[in-house]
């Protein structure tokens, strides 16, 4: 059974510059969540998708985009990079169809470290 | 407004002692879920353990337990007998419960407490 799975897992930008990362939902789930967690510091809920849409956001400016496709997967896309987006990202996971608690674990994956000089 | 404190930034014990991890949380959802969540070096975070607003019974999973207290808006967590391989940042989060108008959850993270059991 796959989990999370996320790439790349380093990438490195210059200011300015737009990124693009991709993250796999483990099987058999359709939510995906992104995190922002910067050095030594708690991860920052940045948006949710379902379905294709945008269905919760956090506080992060519109530089902050991303997509879902319909087998599930995601990209996250930061435009017009500052130095301060140097951070690991998340990407997590789960079930989000119907209003069972239950299903409300998150699965993370490893992260991608992004490195803006 | 949701807000997650680990008060202890870091933690040394030696091998085989027992540790809690504290954690306090702010809501005011009536219904909301708690997690415990570990971090090691490889940066994945791995999910311990979850437990909601509506039980406060307490358990033992093995060498880990929680301590769960709405009266104190509490949620410790404490690993029995340490080893080595526990050595990780371990983060407490919130969940609100998804509604029908609101299908979306926005787990907040509190800022981590780094665990180092020394052999």
């Amino acid at each position: 059974d796959a989990g999370v799975t996320q790439s790349p897992t380093h990438l490195i930008k210059t200011r300015g510059q737009q990124v693009t990362l991709r993250c796999s939902p483990k099987s058999g789930h359709d939510t995906v969540s992104w995190y922002q967690q910067a050095l030594g510091q708690g991860p920052q809920f940045i948006f949710q998708y379902y379905e294709e849409e945008e269905r919760q956001r956090g506080n992060f400016p519109d530089r902050f985009s991303g997509h879902q496709f319909p087998n599930y997967s995601s990209e996250l896309n930061v435009n017009a990079l500052l130095l301060g987006d140097s951070a690991l990202y998340l990407c997590a996971s789960s079930l989000g169809t119907d209003l069972d608690l239950a299903k409300n674990i998150q699965y993370f994956g490893a992260g991608t470290r992004l490195s803006v000089l | 407004a949701q807000k997650v404190t680990q008060a202890q930034t870091e933690i040394s014990v030696v091998e085989k002692e027992d540790v809690t991890l504290d954690c306090v949380y702010e809501t005011r959802d009536t219904t909301y879920y708690l997690f415990w969540y570990k971090q090691p070096p490889s940066g994945e975070l791995v999910f311990l353990i979850r437990r909601n607003s509506f039980d406060e019974q307490n358990e033992i999973s093995g060498r880990y337990s929680w301590n769960f207290q709405k009266s104190t808006s509490s949620f410790n967590f404490t690993i029995t007998a340490s080893q080595v391989v526990d050595s990780a940042v371990y983060f407490c989060a919130l969940s609100e419960a998804p509604h029908r108008d609101n299908y979306g959850q926005n787990f907040v993270f509190g800022p981590g407490t780094r665990l180092s059991v020394l052999p």
